[in-house]
Parts: structure tokens; C-alpha cells; sequence
């Protein structure tokens, strides 16, 4: 099966700094990578497409410069929250595509303080 | 109207029960749907595809789906306190973007 992993599984951080947030797909190379936001009891809220290469797409209402999306290799693509605020704890969840089938990494839980 | 929707729930099953998720969709042109699974605090894992009119079965699992109504179902036979998550409703849109539906909370009472 595909396996997609994100590092870290979960970051406190303060209000104004930056944070990074690795996905890796481990046993496959996937030229495209998603990353969606998911607030407590709701559903997945796509953000972005990251194309390896290539800029970001990023969905309606998501700020581009806020959630900077760099998918640099086959096997790796990075969210940098910046100057992260309260509003943006959330959970965040990548995943790419292996066989024509979406494959989640395990998430990364965000608070600011 | 939402591009796809689902009872948010929750809905309770007895365990041995077969539990019954619906979702419908508003794009007549989507050809792929997918059942995803969430236990809190966890990411998705996907437990079924269909692409076709008619049922897919896997284990315990059945998909059905009818695209002159636009909609798509999961059973889950013989329930057990462990199927208890949400299961999120995904359709494709275009060529590779889902769009979720808000999810149906599922809980089993032994």
C-alpha cells in the first residue's frame, strides 16, 4: 500500500512565528501532493495543490503568502504557516496520489498560543 | 446546495446491526466516488471506491451507487463497536481534486 508520512504529528507554537510542516510519501514518488485544514467537527477543507516543480495551487480564500507550499522533490512537499496566529490551530493533513487513489499522511495537530 | 452532502448524524447501530450511510452529490458529471473512515483525532483511511452504478462489495463493506440520482451509499454488515468513526464522502472533481461531504458520525452500542 501508500504510505504518506508527516512530520511533525503535532507543534505548540507562539503567536507571530513560523511553522514547517513536512509530508513524504516513503514508497512511492508522487508528483502531486495535497494539503487540506480540518477544524474540530468539521469536514476536510482542501488548501492547496502542490505540484513537485511547480508553484502551488491554492483553493479560494486560502492566502498564498500565509501558507507558503514548496514540493521540491518526487517524495517531499513542505506547508510553512507564517507568522501563525490562534486562528490558524488547526488540524493539517497532506496526501498524494498513488494508483488514482488520495492516500492521507496521519496529520499535524497545530496550536498557537 | 452543497457539492456533496451527508447526514452529519450521529447515527447509532447496535453492534451485529448493518449500519447504512448515504450521500448525495450535485455534479451529474462526477465519475468517481470514494468512502473514507476517521476515528478522532486521526487522518482518513480509505475503505472504498466505486466508480460504477450498481453495489462493490469488500469484507464487511458494501458501496452502492446510483448516478441517475446522484447518489452513493455505504453498508457496514455486522457491525462492531470498533467501526464506530466518522465516514467522510468524497467525490472527484476533475481530475484529481475531492470535495468531502461534512461527514456522518457512526457510533455502535454493544
Amino acid at each position: 500500500g501508500a504510505v504518506v508520512s508527516q512530520h511533525p504529528s503535532w507543534v505548540i507554537c507562539k503567536s507571530g512565528t513560523s511553522v514547517k510542516i513536512e509530508c513524504r510519501s516513503l514508497d512511492f514518488q508522487a508528483t502531486t501532493m495535497f494539503w487540506y485544514r480540518q477544524f474540530p467537527k468539521q469536514s476536510l477543507m482542501l488548501m492547496a495543490t502542490s505540484n513537485e516543480g511547480s508553484k502551488a495551487t491554492y483553493e479560494q480564500g486560502v492566502e498564498k503568502d500565509k501558507f507558503l507550499i514548496n514540493h521540491a522533490s518526487l517524495t517531499l512537499s513542505t506547508l510553512t504557516v507564517t507568522s501563525a496566529h490562534p486562528e490558524d490551530s488547526s488540524f493539517y493533513i497532506c496526501s498524494a496520489i498513488f494508483v488514482g487513489r488520495q492516500y492521507f499522511g496521519p496529520g499535524t495537530r497545530l496550536t498557537v498560543l | 446546495q452543497k457539492e456533496v452532502e451527508q447526514n452529519s448524524g450521529p447515527l447509532s447501530v447496535p453492534e451485529g446491526a448493518i449500519a447504512s450511510l448515504n450521500c448525495t452529490y450535485s455534479d451529474r458529471g462526477s465519475q468517481s466516488f470514494f468512502w473514507y473512515r476517521q476515528y478522532s483525532g486521526k487522518s482518513p483511511e480509505l475503505i472504498m471506491f466505486i466508480y460504477s452504478n450498481g453495489d462493490k462489495e469488500d469484507g464487511r463493506f458494501t458501496a452502492q451507487l446510483n448516478k441517475a440520482s446522484q447518489y452513493v451509499s455505504l453498508l457496514i454488515r455486522d457491525s462492531q463497536p470498533s467501526d464506530s468513526a466518522t465516514y467522510l464522502c468524497a467525490v472527484l472533481q476533475g481530475a484529481q481534486k475531492l470535495v468531502f461531504g461534512q461527514g456522518t458520525r457512526l457510533t455502535i452500542n454493544p
